[in-house]
Parts: structure tokens; C-alpha cells; sequence
């Protein structure tokens, strides 16, 4: 089955940059999209299709993808921001959707 | 707005069932397909289960497949999970979530999410 791998955590100061990686066999040759989950809340995608953004969430949020990594990177980093970030795709082999391990962000 | 507000969640012993509903307002329902998505405890996502817009195409993750049934009516706007043969690791919150297209896509919006609990 496909496995997304992600670090379990991230820290940043304030002002600082974020990356988090989504690690998975040739995840180039598929979209990813990005979720964020603050506590107690549903998820939010924060970046589709790889690099794409929704309305209403920040440029600071950007994403890319190549070979076998995935990136979410945040930019400029609020306190706002931390949160537990999952990446996805759609495994087209297996007819199933798979989420990544996740990574909880911290701010410093 | 667009809002989905699950329901149907409980407390059920282990090998029971349950029939949790997602309402859909404020979109077309019938042309966006949907999904399942639960949350154990502490835990990370995980995938549950995926409907076609059109109810024409069904897939359901290995944990749950052949006990978890994912289904939808068009004219009442609603989204049903039916679940059987419940086990503990089935406790989870279980939220709906709409896709971005009316096969697969990103999940643009999502429910609340209702808490089962499986438990003697």
C-alpha cells in the first residue's frame, strides 16, 4: 500500500519559514494536496493540486512537488500557523485515498 | 454558505452498527462527489470511504471494507456512512467532507464531525 511519511513535528520562531516535507514512491507523478487541523477543529485545505491556494488562505502558504517529496512551505510564520498539517493523495493503483502521517507545528 | 453538519454518532457496543448522515446545504449535492474521513484519538486522518457524484462509483478503505457501507441521496441532500460489526477501533470522529469535482479531488469542505464510540 502507498505510504505518505512526513516528520512527526516542526518548530519555527516567529518571522521564520516552515518546511514540511511529504515523503512517498514517485509522489511527483501525482497531486498532493494540504490540509491544516488547529485543535479541535476540521481541517482546512490550505494548498491543492501541489502548488495551488484557496481563496482566503494566506501567500505565505506555498507548495511544491517533485521525485519523491512533497513540500508545504510556510513563509514568514504567525502563531496562527501552528497547527497539525496532513498531506494527501489519491493512490489511482489502489482506488484509495491516503493521507500522510502529519506533522504538528510549532511556534516558537 | 456551503455547510455540512454530520449526525448519527454514539456510543455502541462492539459488534454493533450505526448509520451516521452528512446534510449538505448551500451547493449542488448531486454534482460533487463526497467522502468519509475519521480521526481516532490523539491519531492522524485516515480515508474512509468515497462516493461518485452520481452514487456511480463507491471505494472504501481496507479497514472497513465489507462492514462500512458509503451511500447518498440526491434528493434529500444527505450523505450516509452505514456501519456494521463495529470494533474499538472504530472509535473515531467521522467527518464528511466534499469533494472538488465530482470525482476525486481535494476536499474543499468539511462537517464538524459526530464522535462514535465503540465500547462494552
Amino acid at each position: 500500500s502507498y505510504v505518505l511519511t512526513q516528520p512527526p513535528s516542526v518548530s519555527v520562531a516567529p518571522g521564520k519559514t516552515a518546511r514540511i516535507t511529504c515523503g512517498g514512491t514517485n509522489i511527483g507523478s501525482q497531486s498532493v494536496h494540504w490540509y491544516q487541523q488547529k485543535p479541535g477543529q476540521a481541517p482546512v485545505v490550505v494548498i491543492y493540486y501541489d502548488s495551488d491556494r484557496p481563496s482566503g488562505i494566506p501567500e505565505r502558504f506555498s507548495g511544491s512537488n517533485s521525485g519523491n517529496t512533497a513540500t508545504l512551505t510556510i513563509s514568514r510564520v504567525e502563531a496562527g500557523d501552528e497547527a497539525d498539517y496532513y498531506c494527501q493523495v489519491w493512490d489511482n493503483s489502489n482506488n484509495r485515498y491516503v493521507f500522510g502521517t502529519g506533522t504538528k507545528v510549532t511556534v516558537l | 454558505q456551503m455547510q455540512l453538519v454530520e449526525s448519527g454518532g454514539g456510543v455502541v457496543q462492539p459488534g454493533g452498527s450505526l448509520r451516521l448522515s452528512c446534510a449538505a446545504s448551500g451547493f449542488t449535492f448531486s454534482t460533487y462527489a463526497m467522502y468519509w474521513v475519521r480521526q481516532a484519538p490523539g491519531k492522524g486522518l485516515e480515508w474512509v470511504a468515497f462516493i461518485r457524484y452520481d452514487g456511480g462509483h463507491e471505494y472504501s478503505a481496507d479497514s472497513v471494507k465489507g462492514r462500512f457501507t458509503i451511500s447518498r441521496d440526491n434528493s434529500r441532500n444527505t450523505l450516509y456512512l452505514q456501519m456494521n460489526t463495529l470494533r474499538a477501533e472504530d472509535t473515531a470522529v467521522y467527518y464528511c467532507a466534499k469533494s472538488s469535482s465530482g470525482g476525486s479531488g481535494y476536499m474543499d469542505v468539511w462537517g464538524n464531525g459526530t464522535t462514535v464510540t465503540v465500547s462494552s
